[in-house]
């Protein structure tokens, strides 16, 4: 089984909203992502999760805040978000680092816009 | 310099054409390579990844050069199901897959 589940597919929020994107795999990975990708350009990295620590964060605003409760589940809480934070949000997944060749899996997306 | 390059497109061919794509990248460190594909308004999906000996998946055929950093993709026989953005991506290990996407290249196969 190599899925990746995101919820909700599609939500819009206002610039005061607080809401939340959630992301869940059961494929034993250990190292979970999420990525943003605007209309007609590739995903730009945000956050990586290993082994449930946050690992890496690509500068990105204090209104995207990630969680990784557990291994399994990676959450994204928005907060306070500008309309150009609009955009395709993409979970995916892959093996425990330093393992050489492993590729990533991605959720649907949460397609967001902030209006 | 773009780390992960590729040629934009679209590639318009007719079906039962063969395509082939190219990338290059800049970082000598990656480690692994792969190649994804994108439909309009889905999420990318791994379509294969690419070995230093090459390797072959049906009618998909991949190649990596690592001396000349540089990743190709050949299609066979295109069919129209075969439209889409094609993603060279580039990955090294630094806690986590740090995977990099080239900007993608889009096939457009015609009847």
């Amino acid at each position: 089984d190599t899925e990746v589940t995101q919820t909700p597919k599609h939500l819009v929020m206002g610039m005061t909203n607080k809401k939340s994107l959630k992301c869940e795999q059961h494929m034993g990975h250990r190292a979970m992502y999420w990525y943003k990708q605007k209309a007609k350009k590739p995903p730009e990295l945000m956050f990586v999760y290993s082994y449930e620590k946050l690992s890496i964060n690509e500068s990105v605003p204090s209104r995207f805040s990630p969680e990784c409760p557990n291994s399994s589940l990676l959450n994204l809480h928005l907060h306070a978000l500008q309309p150009e934070d609009s955009a395709l949000y993409l979970c995916a997944s892959s093996q425990d680092r330093g393992r050489i060749g492993s590729e990533a899996f991605f959720g649907q997306g949460t397609r967001l816009t902030v209006v | 310099r773009k780390e992960v390059e590729q040629d934009p497109g679209p590639f318009n061919v007719p079906e039962g054409a063969t395509v082939a794509f190219n990338c290059t990248y800049s970082n000598s460190a990656s480690q692994s390579f792969f190649w994804y594909r994108q439909d309009c308004r889905k999420e990318p999906k791994l379509l294969m990844s690419v070995y230093s000996s090459g390797n072959e998946d049906g009618r998909f055929t991949a190649q990596l050069n690592r001396a000349s950093q540089y990743i190709s993709l050949l299609i066979r026989d295109s069919k129209l199901s075969d439209s889409a953005t094609y993603l060279c991506v580039v990955s090294y290990n630094n806690a986590g897959n740090m995977l990099t996407f080239g900007g993608g290249t889009r096939l457009m196969v015609k009847p």
